[in-house]
């Protein structure tokens, strides 16, 4: 079966500090990956997706960016931290084989706090 | 582009009472539609999803949903609230062919009230 792992569960980073955000899949091949950022009250926002290794789509300029450096990781990075960077991060994947059906599998979440 | 939205980003029922919540959908090509809930600090988990088939889709924990073409609706229902659905309810769907991206909705947060 499929498992998905996002670490470090909790983060508390001082502004200006980098980041670094990892999760990784088990029991699949070549998934679609996502990061997501949920903010108070404000929704799901899909931050960055990627189809393959090295091959990241962008949703939303902004001070992070995101790598895929094997099959079934994907980092979440920022050079310098905002205040507004705080949030809870999710990570999802999707199966590309043929029996598509879109759906996602979501990771248990960073929750991220920028002080 | 795909929209989906949900009616009320608040909702409260009393234990035992009917849950419904609301979903609409934009696209004129009837996408897969799925219901997510998300207890706190902890990720999405799929409730039930309809693709094609039986527009009346049974879920877990109780709950169905209807996929209703003519009204572009997707709404979730569980006839008897129980105090463990308090919880934050997506609606998402498909953004179309060639597109691996699931348009989500604003969310739905249930409260139950004993």
């Amino acid at each position: 079966s499929q498992t998905i792992h996002q670490w470090p569960a909790t983060l508390v980073q001082p502004v200006g500090s980098p980041l670094s955000l990892e999760c990784t899949v088990e029991g699949t091949s070549n998934p679609n990956l996502y990061w997501y950022r949920q903010a108070a009250g404000r929704g799901l926002q899909l931050l960055f997706y990627s189809v393959g290794i090295g091959q990241i789509s962008s949703e939303v300029p902004q001070n992070l960016s995101a790598s895929r450096p094997q099959d079934r990781q994907f980092i979440l990075s920022s050079k310098k931290l905002l205040l507004s960077d705080s949030g809870f991060y999710l990570c999802a994947w999707t199966s590309r084989g043929q029996l598509i059906n879109y759906e996602q599998y979501f990771g248990p979440g960073t929750r991220l706090t920028v002080t | 582009a795909q929209s989906v939205t949900q009616l009320g980003s608040h909702v409260s029922v009393s234990e035992g009472a009917l849950v419904l919540l609301r979903c609409n959908y934009s696209s004129s090509v009837p996408p897969y539609l799925f219901w997510y809930v998300q207890y706190p600090n902890q990720g999405l988990q799929l409730l039930l999803k309809y693709t094609t088939g039986a527009t009346l889709v049974k879920g877990i924990n109780g709950f169905e949903a209807e996929f209703k073409k003519s009204e572009t609706s997707f709404h979730l229902t569980k006839p008897s609230a129980h105090m463990s659905d308090a919880a934050e309810y997506f609606c998402a769907a498909s953004s179309g062919a060639g597109s691996y991206q699931l348009t989500f909705g604003k969310g739905t947060k249930l409260s139950v009230i004993p």
